[in-house]
């Protein structure tokens, strides 16, 4: 049950786009497409984003997409704005009723 | 709509116990898994634990199995976390969360969270 993976902090100016990696292994990321994404601003609880990889909640903008190669999953964040900014998080399902989440990324927007 | 309001938090010293519960409204409780998710100051999320809807069965993350127990109870619509054995490391904002809306293996709803001190 090792975390998953991510960069500590990513960043893009407004209206850039921003793609933060999610890397696990074979048994978590690699063998199952439910990869979900969530961001989390400072005080508040975490909010689902993306889940089953590139599937988006209803309410959740466009401008937030998933996708998954092998063993890591991504986060592209196009047209960023400021409210964008917030710490995202991975997670994934990994067998056996276990999930495991990924150490997030601090998203800065310039 | 859903509604998860955590409760229990507090400050207890290393080795001793104390019980979260997660009072849940706004949809039928007994249909769906539960499961806890911490946050420990200044880090990441850590997936704690889930159980299913009937109470028949329960997983945990490696680092909590054995001090941790999860329970509910489908007629008071709570889901509690019973800590034992506290380390200062399990010093986190417990979360109780639950997949309503979407897929099964995503967390859709989420609490406020209940903040446990682990110190002496």
């Amino acid at each position: 049950q090792s975390a998953l993976t991510q960069p500590p902090s990513a960043s893009g100016s407004p209206a850039q786009s921003v793609t933060i990696s999610c890397t696990g292994t074979s048994s978590d990321v690699g063998g199952y497409n439910y990869v979900s994404w969530y961001q989390q601003h400072p005080g508040k609880a975490p909010k689902l984003m993306i889940y089953e990889v590139s599937e988006r909640p209803s309410g959740v903008p466009d401008r937030f997409s998933g996708s998954k190669s092998g063993n890591t999953a991504s986060l592209t964040v196009s047209g960023l704005q400021a409210e964008d900014e917030a710490d995202y998080y991975c997670s994934s399902y990994a067998g056996s009723d276990i999930w495991v989440f990924g150490g997030g990324t601090k998203l800065t927007v310039l | 709509e859903v509604q998860l309001v955590e409760s229990g938090g507090g400050l207890v010293q290393p080795g001793g116990s104390l019980r979260l519960s997660c009072a849940a409204s706004g949809f039928t409780f007994s249909s769906y898994w539960m499961h806890w998710v911490r946050q420990a100051p200044g880090k990441g999320l850590v997936w704690v634990s889930r159980i299913n809807s009937d109470a028949s069965s329960a997983t945990y993350a490696d680092s909590v199995k054995g001090r941790l127990t999860i329970s509910r109870d489908n007629a008071k619509h709570t889901v509690s976390l019973q800590m034992n054995s506290l380390r200062a490391e399990d010093t986190a904002v417990y979360y109780c969360a639950m997949s309503y809306d979407y897929s099964n293996y995503a967390f859709d709803s989420w609490g406020q969270g209940a903040l446990v001190t682990v110190s002496s």
